[in-house]
This record gives structure tokens, C-alpha cells and sequence, in this order.
């Protein structure tokens, strides 16, 4: 049964704490994304990657940090220089290199972050 | 950079009646994808239509179909005979397909459907 999975479901941190999400995939997948999104609004690009070994940052990606060392998975660390972490964190992949009917991005059920 | 841009943070319908959600994008690439998802109250992520940048024919997937014009940049998602089960937060992405960002997937703000029986 291919797909993304994320765990934990839901995450709580303490104030100061690195805290790392996991995200898996079986799909054989050649991109892996992270976003972050907070209530009510969009999806914010953290980091991205299209291989292995080799990620790029996206538009919020102070304060996290990404290691693509397998294809099928891709962590996510919360590290303590992020000020504002408690939000839902969604993880998808995609083929990069294939047909066309096969570029949409799958995504996994997400992890709910909360600094307590 | 590409953007993405939802102006509507908000539409409703009333049920089995049209609605139109609007989305423009900036980008300087010629061939790219675009996307719209649909997240409901579970946060799962699902996918609604796809358009590929290098066709001109405007993609329909049941009851949802897109406006795609290229010269304006925009992609605009119709639901037609609208459903209860329609009522969601809808995104509008853009993906690369080539340059060194080839594959970076960018949303747009999102757009809640209301759906009124």
C-alpha cells in the first residue's frame, strides 16, 4: 500500500528544544517538500528536495533544517531558532522525471507542532 | 521567484449552482505546471485538476474545470452543480518544470468554499 507517512501525529516541544518530524514515502518518489501552515492560511515552502543528498531552501526555512540521505525519507528538524514553531507541517512528494499524468504532488496526513 | 496569488479568501455557492475560484501566478518560465488541491476539514491534501503549461486545451475533470490563459497568467478552477461535499479550503499551486528550481511546488493563500444547501 504506497504512500507518505508522517509521525508523529501530533508533537509537543518545549521552549529551547530541537524537535524533528518524520516524513516516509514508498512511492519511489524523486522530490520530497516540507511546508508549514498556520490556521487559516496557505502552504509555506520550507525546503525542498529533488535527490538525494541535495536540498533547497524555500521561503521559510530559518529555523529548520532538512537531510535527504535516503529516497524515501526526508526529516524535518525544529531547531530552537525557530521562534514561532506551533503550526500543522504537511510532507509530499513527486516524480520529477516521468509523464506528464504523473506530476501532482501526493501529500501525508501532517503533524500538528505545539510549544508548550 | 514565483508567486502565487489567491484574491478571494473567501466564496460561497448555493448548492448544485457554479462557482468560480481565481488564481494568478508570476513566472518567468515558459513550461510549468499548475495545480489546484483541495483540503477539507480532515487537512488531507487532494488533488482536484492539473494543467500542463505547453497545452492549450483547458483540462475538465468531472464537474471541476479550469480557465487557463497563459498570456495573463491565470488559472481559474469552475465547480459546476456545486456539492455539499465541495465545501473546503482550495489551494492553487505552480511547479517548475525545468531551471535549477525544477520541481519546486508553490501555493497559493488559499480560498474557503462555503457550500449552503
Amino acid at each position: 500500500d504506497g504512500g507518505i507517512t508522517q509521525s508523529p501525529k501530533y508533537l509537543f516541544r518545549k521552549e529551547g528544544q530541537n524537535v524533528t518530524l518524520s516524513c516516509e514515502q514508498n512511492l519511489n518518489h524523486d522530490a520530497m517538500y516540507w511546508y508549514r501552515q498556520d490556521p487559516g492560511q496557505g502552504l509555506r515552502l520550507i525546503y525542498y528536495s529533488q535527490i538525494v543528498n541535495d536540498f533547497q531552501k524555500g521561503d521559510i526555512a530559518e529555523g529548520y533544517s532538512v537531510s535527504r540521505e535516503k529516497k524515501e525519507s526526508f526529516p524535518l528538524t525544529v531547531t530552537s531558532a525557530q521562534k514561532n514553531p506551533t503550526a500543522f507541517y504537511l510532507c509530499a512528494s513527486s516524480i520529477l522525471w516521468g509523464t506528464d499524468v504523473n506530476t501532482e504532488a501526493f501529500f501525508g496526513q501532517g503533524t500538528r507542532l505545539t510549544v508548550v | 521567484a514565483q508567486t502565487v496569488t489567491q484574491s478571494q479568501p473567501e466564496m460561497s455557492v448555493q448548492e448544485a449552482e457554479t462557482v468560480t475560484l481565481s488564481c494568478t501566478y508570476d513566472t518567468s518560465e515558459s513550461d510549468y505546471y499548475l495545480f489546484w488541491y483541495k483540503q477539507p476539514p480532515s487537512r488531507q491534501m487532494i488533488l482536484v485538476i492539473r494543467q500542463e503549461a505547453y497545452k492549450q486545451q483547458n483540462a475538465t475533470e468531472n464537474r471541476f474545470s479550469v480557465n487557463f490563459q497563459k498570456a495573463a497568467k491565470s488559472f481559474s478552477l469552475k465547480i459546476s452543480d456545486s456539492q455539499l461535499g465541495d465545501a473546503a479550503m482550495y489551494f492553487c499551486a505552480y511547479r517548475n518544470a525545468g531551471g535549477t528550481s525544477y520541481g519546486k511546488l508553490t501555493f497559493g493563500q488559499g480560498t474557503i468554499l462555503t457550500v449552503h444547501p
